[in-house]
């Protein structure tokens, strides 16, 4: 079946540090893969997407690029600010997979002064 | 912008109640979903709908059923609420079609069963 593995947290970070959140996918066809952000009390917002292989999603300073060799889509951000700090969650959907995401189990991240 | 919204933030229910959470959005999309968030876990498809009095069950159905007699509106029934549906609970929507399906959330529904 199809399933999203991504690093456990919390990942703590100081402000202006580099992050990276991994993210790699088992999928039985080709996937779109997507990161959703939630900030505290919030539902879950899409903040990039990737539909084939060698694109980059970016948005926010945030960037992944969708690599087929290593089935991964690791999140990256080059300096973190205090209101990054949310969970991070990494999301396939298989075209004409009947619109169901697959989420991974979400990666907590908080940033420090 | 897409507005998906939920009937209520937080809600307190005793074991074996029955238990309506409601969802609404305004876009017009013809998919509409609920999820169930726990630590540990991530986001776990209970049921969506692709069409007005359609439904189809996802990965965790069990102990819930739905209900889509408008477009726009998409409930979620507990028909006998138990302590291990305390979750958080989260409403999306999607149009069909395209490359991708863009998922919009609602703001989620705390649920607590004493």
């Amino acid at each position: 079946g199809n399933s999203v593995t991504q690093m456990e947290g919390p990942v703590t970070l100081s402000e202006e540090a580099f992050l990276t959140i991994n993210c790699t996918y088992t999928a039985t066809g080709y996937p779109s893969l997507f990161w959703y952000v939630q900030y505290p009390g919030e539902g879950l917002q899409l903040l990039l997407k990737a539909t084939k292989a060698d694109d980059k999603g970016s948005n926010k300073g945030f960037e992944a690029t969708y690599r087929k060799e290593t089935t991964s889509f690791h999140l990256e951000k080059g300096s973190v600010q205090v209101s990054d700090s949310a969970v991070y969650f990494c999301a396939l959907i298989l075209t004409g997979g009947g619109n169901k995401l697959t989420f991974g189990t979400g990666t907590q991240l908080k940033v420090e002064l | 912008d897409v507005k998906v919204t939920q009937s209520s933030r937080y809600l307190v229910k005793r074991t074996g109640e029955k238990v309506f959470l409601e969802c609404v959005q305004d876009m017009d999309h013809e998919n509409m979903f609920w999820y169930r968030q726990d630590p540990g876990l991530g986001l776990r498809l209970i049921y969506f709908s692709y069409d007005v009095k359609m439904k189809e069950k996802g990965d965790i159905p069990e102990g819930y059923s739905v209900s889509r007699e408008k477009k726009e509106r998409f409930s979620l029934i507990l028909e006998s609420a138990s302590t291990n549906q305390t979750s958080m609970y989260l409403c999306a929507s999607s149009l069909v079609g395209g490359p991708f399906y863009e998922q919009y959330f609602g703001p989620g529904t705390r649920l607590t069963v004493t």
